[in-house]
């Protein structure tokens, strides 16, 4: 079946500070990859996506590529900011509907 | 133009109650999901409506129902309510315009937030 698992968190970091979050995958097919955003009180942002192997997905300075061999698509950005501080989400998606699956999810806190 | 709307944001529930929660999708999308987040948990998918036709279901139990109006809205309904019902209740559309919108990215609103007493 279909599944994603991704880094426990909470994770703190230090404004400027690196981050990486993981995200593995197992799908039957050829899944699409997701990054998606949570801000407090707020539904889900579409934050990057990556369709095919090798891909790589990125927006606001975060990045991600498609790692067949690995089943990967980890979360990486060089210098976060306090404004980052959010809950990431790692969804795939595949098959002949457009049914999600996500990860449950990795809190992230910046600090200035 | 405006996102996904939902309806209400917040509401509270007796067990044993029906609840029916609304969402509007983007104007153009004519596919509607319905996903269930539980505090500290990703979303877990419950349909997904297309042209008004149920298009796939989760593994949820038959108390859980929706529907797709022509307008390409939809509603969501939960019969006899448990205290496990309470969670947030996101809805998201998806295109592109034509066609199911296979992997096409979930656009979601900010969600119902459901508590049962």
């Amino acid at each position: 079946g279909n599944s994603v698992t991704q880094m426990e968190g909470p994770v703190t970091l230090s404004e400027e500070a690196f981050l990486t979050i993981n995200c593995t995958y197992t799908a039957t097919g050829y899944p699409s990859l997701f990054w998606y955003v949570q801000y407090p009180g707020e539904g889900l942002q579409l934050l990057l996506k990556a369709t095919k192997a090798d891909d790589k997905g990125s927006n606001k300075g975060f990045e991600a590529t498609y790692r067949k061999e690995t089943t990967s698509f980890h979360l990486e950005k060089g210098s976060v900011q306090v404004s980052d501080s959010a809950v990431y989400f790692c969804a795939l998606s595949e098959g002949t509907g457009n049914q999600f699956y996500f990860g449950t999810g990795t809190s992230l806190t910046v600090i200035p | 133009d405006a996102g996904v709307t939902q309806s209400p944001t917040h509401l509270i529930k007796t067990r044993g109650q029906h609840v029916t929660l609304r969402c509007s999708p983007i104007s153009g999308h004519k596919s509607v999901s319905w996903y269930q987040q539980v505090l500290g948990q990703g979303p877990q998918f419950i349909f997904q409506y297309y042209e008004k036709e149920e298009r796939g279901r989760g593994n949820f139990p038959d108390r859980f129902s929706a529907r797709q109006f022509p307008n390409y809205s939809s509603e969501l309904n939960v019969n006899a309510l448990l205290l496990g019902d309470s969670a947030l209740y996101l809805c998201a559309s998806s295109g592109p315009n034509t066609g199911q919108g296979r992997n096409s990215p979930l656009h979601f609103g900010n969600g119902t937030r459901l508590t049962v007493t």
